[in-house]
């Protein structure tokens, strides 16, 4: 029963440095979101997927790439990380379906700094 | 598009005084309401939702909100926190079948 995963938890990255930030959730959800946290501006959303094979931009989407070639898999991408993405970033998923009352659930998230 | 707003940046309260925490959303219909708590750390815990029905809803850890359409509100109230409740709370709205959109939340301070 473990949800939504985040890997890796911590990260620290160089200017210039690549990385990829995995999402994975065993709930069967369509949907699947990436939100960044700063402080004073809540969650922003970055890139979103309503579906395999699918992704969407953002609020927030440059200077980030996105994969979903898996449904339960959900990638973040930095090509060329920058310090203005430190950042705590949030993985979520969601199940649309209008019958269901339900809400996204949320990863424990990763913390990135970019130094 | 939806938008949040929580005006308070920052509130304190005392231990046993009662909270409430405001929400102002701006949506076309009614959207999906949701608060979520968020410790120093920690990821994001959902508190109470509102989908449709009863306006005042039930959440977890003793919290309620009501839905008050008139006035595109969904406030938090506790009738007495404890120093436990210190956090940060988010206000969230979504159509269903978009993403949430958040607040910029508001952080709660508990002094004794």
């Amino acid at each position: 029963n473990a949800g939504v995963t985040q890997t890796p938890k911590f990260r620290v990255l160089k200017t210039g440095q690549s990385m990829t930030l995995l999402c994975a959730q065993d709930m069967n959800h369509e949907y699947m979101y990436w939100y960044r946290q700063d402080p004073g501006m809540g969650l922003r959303l970055i890139h979103y997927s309503v579906g395999e094979g699918t992704t969407a931009k953002g609020e927030v989407p440059d200077g980030y790439n996105v994969s979903r070639l898996k449904k339960q898999n959900f990638l973040l991408g930095l090509e060329s990380a920058a310090p203005s993405q430190t950042s705590v970033y949030f993985c979520a998923s969601f199940d649309p379906r209008p019958h269901l009352t339900t809400e996204a659930f949320f990863g424990q998230g990763t913390r990135l700094t970019v130094v | 598009a939806q938008s949040v707003t929580q005006p308070d940046i920052h509130i304190t309260v005392s231990e046993g005084a009662s909270l409430e925490l405001r929400c102002n959303y701006s949506y076309g219909a009614t959207p999906y309401l949701f608060w979520y708590v968020q410790s120093p750390g920690q990821g994001l815990q959902l508190l109470l939702k509102y989908f449709s029905g009863d306006t005042l809803v039930q959440g977890i850890k003793g919290f309620e909100a009501e839905f008050k359409r008139s006035q595109s509100s969904f406030n938090l109230r506790k009738p007495s926190v404890h120093w436990s409740d210190a956090a940060e709370y988010f206000c969230a709205v979504d159509s269903g079948n978009t993403p949430l959109v958040f607040g910029k939340g508001t952080r709660l301070s508990v002094i004794a």
